[in-house]
């Protein structure tokens, strides 16, 4: 069964410290992957999305993600993180990037100044 | 560009009533779009897939008779709550994709649903 996993339900960071947060899928073959971040109350916002080419992706509000086949992994980053990232961060996966998507259970990013 | 709307961004219903809630594509033609269910803390679950003028296809477990999806124009779907129970209450996100081959799903901003 096709499955994504966020392993980190809950991570805190201070305010200028670097961000990884993990993102692991299970497919039959190397899907469209996304990252999306979602604010209290509100939508998913695309912050970035691979589907083929480099594996190192450069997303909006200074994230990136790097895609690594042989570990099923598709984490995000970012140097220096900001309060405003505070937010829940979603990862999904899909057979192509306008079919029907499956998230992974989401991790909730605190930023503490 | 690739705006999603939904509205109401919030209601509040008595048990045993019907909700109505609207996705639209503000300024692109969705041939797809689709409703997710979120829980409290927890991820977004698909409920189903609505193709302009097709019936919708429903995700395991989704009755579709309780959530009616009507896509009826390729900037506008409604996804219909019937007979509202408290254990409906949730917070409903749809998507749209602006047609076959493009790659990106684009969403609303969420309607939270409570059923009193």
């Amino acid at each position: 069964a096709q499955s994504v996993t966020q392993p980190d339900i809950h991570i805190t960071v201070s305010e200028g410290a670097s961000l990884e947060l993990r993102c692991n899928y299970s497919y039959g073959a190397t899907p469209y992957l996304f990252w999306y971040v979602q604010s209290p109350g509100q939508g998913l916002q695309l912050l970035l999305k691979y589907f083929s080419g480099d594996t190192l992706v450069q997303g909006i509000k200074g994230f990136e993600a790097e895609f690594k086949r042989s570990q099923s992994s598709f984490n995000l980053r970012k140097p220096s993180v900001h309060w405003s990232d505070a937010a829940e961060y979603f990862c999904a996966a899909g057979t192509g990037g306008g079919n029907k998507l499956t998230f992974g259970t989401g991790t909730q990013l605190k930023v503490e100044l | 560009g690739a705006v999603v709307s939904q509205h109401p961004s919030w209601v509040i219903c008595k048990s045993g009533t019907s909700v109505k809630i609207e996705c639209r594509s503000l300024d692109f033609q969705a041939t797809t779009m689709f409703w997710y269910r979120q829980f409290p803390k927890q991820s977004l679950m698909l409920m189903a897939t609505s193709n302009e003028g097709s019936k919708a296809t429903y995700e395991q477990g989704v009755e579709k008779d309780k959530f009616l999806i009507n896509h009826a124009s390729l900037t506008l779907s409604t996804l219909t709550v019937t007979s509202a129970h408290p254990e409906d209450s949730s917070f409903y996100i749809c998507s749209a994709r602006a047609g076959p081959g493009t790659d990106t799903q684009y969403f609303g901003p969420g309607t939270r649903l409570t059923v009193l």
